[in-house]
């Protein structure tokens, strides 16, 4: 039963480009988190997806980001026209139900911005 | 707005000794913590939690203890082991309208690291 899949692992964009993260859940889960992690601080939450459904988004930025889960396939982080401050590890999270607790974490994209 | 602090970035311990680490919040809706454990290039691994209807909770080696008047929970580690040395973060959930809800906030971290 594999994990949390990311990738990629490390995603090297010139600023202007466009960055796509994918995150497929684990097995049975269908619901998907995606948090932030900028150097020297803690995961900040992001998003939170169901299967073809954004339910909360309130850690988005309000520009350039935007995630989807669709019915088939796995979960898409975009940020469109990256700058050097997107330059994180972006960690996706899947669950089974809304029950959160204990929840699997992926093991990430790095994306650097040169 | 820092609503889960962990004050202490780093904390050294000999082997065999007890691990303790610290987490403060302030938001009072928060109902539920947990214990993440992570290693470089590595995702967060669930290590433990506590409802807010506890003041304790224990597994194996680890502790939570929850402290709700005054805002604080700590993690105990023992005995301690060099197996240990990571990046240890808190984080808080708040169980929105009976349902639960999984958006966790996060604590910076703190690096353990345990001398053989």
């Amino acid at each position: 039963n594999a994990g949390v899949m990311q990738n990629p692992r490390h995603l090297v964009r010139r600023r202007g480009q466009e960055a796509r993260l994918r995150c497929s859940p684990m097995k049975g889960h269908s619901h998907v988190y995606w948090y932030r992690q900028l150097p020297e601080e803690g995961l900040k939450f992001m998003v939170y997806l169901q299967k073809e459904n954004i339910i909360d988004e309130s850690g988005m930025p309000k520009e350039r980001f935007s995630a989807e889960f669709p019915k088939e396939g796995p979960s898409i982080l975009r940020i469109q026209q990256v700058v050097r401050g997107d330059s994180a590890a972006y960690f996706c999270a899947s669950s089974p139900g809304q029950i959160g607790y204990g929840y699997t974490f992926g093991s990430g994209t790095r994306l650097t911005v040169v | 707005d820092q609503q889960v602090k962990q004050n202490s970035p780093s904390l050294s311990v000999q082997e065999g000794r007890i691990s303790i680490l610290n987490c403060d919040y302030t938001n009072s809706m928060f109902d539920y913590f947990l214990w993440y454990k992570k290693y470089p290039a590595e995702g967060p691994t669930f290590l433990i939690s506590i409802s807010s209807i506890k003041d304790k909770n224990e597994d194996g080696r680890f502790t939570v203890f929850l402290n709700k008047s005054a805002k604080h929970l700590s993690l105990h580690i023992v005995p301690s082991q060099p197996g240990d040395s990571a990046v240890y973060f808190c984080a808080a959930n708040h169980n929105a309208g009976g349902t639960s809800y999984g958006k966790l906030t996060f604590g910076q971290g703190t690096i353990l690291t345990v001398h053989p």
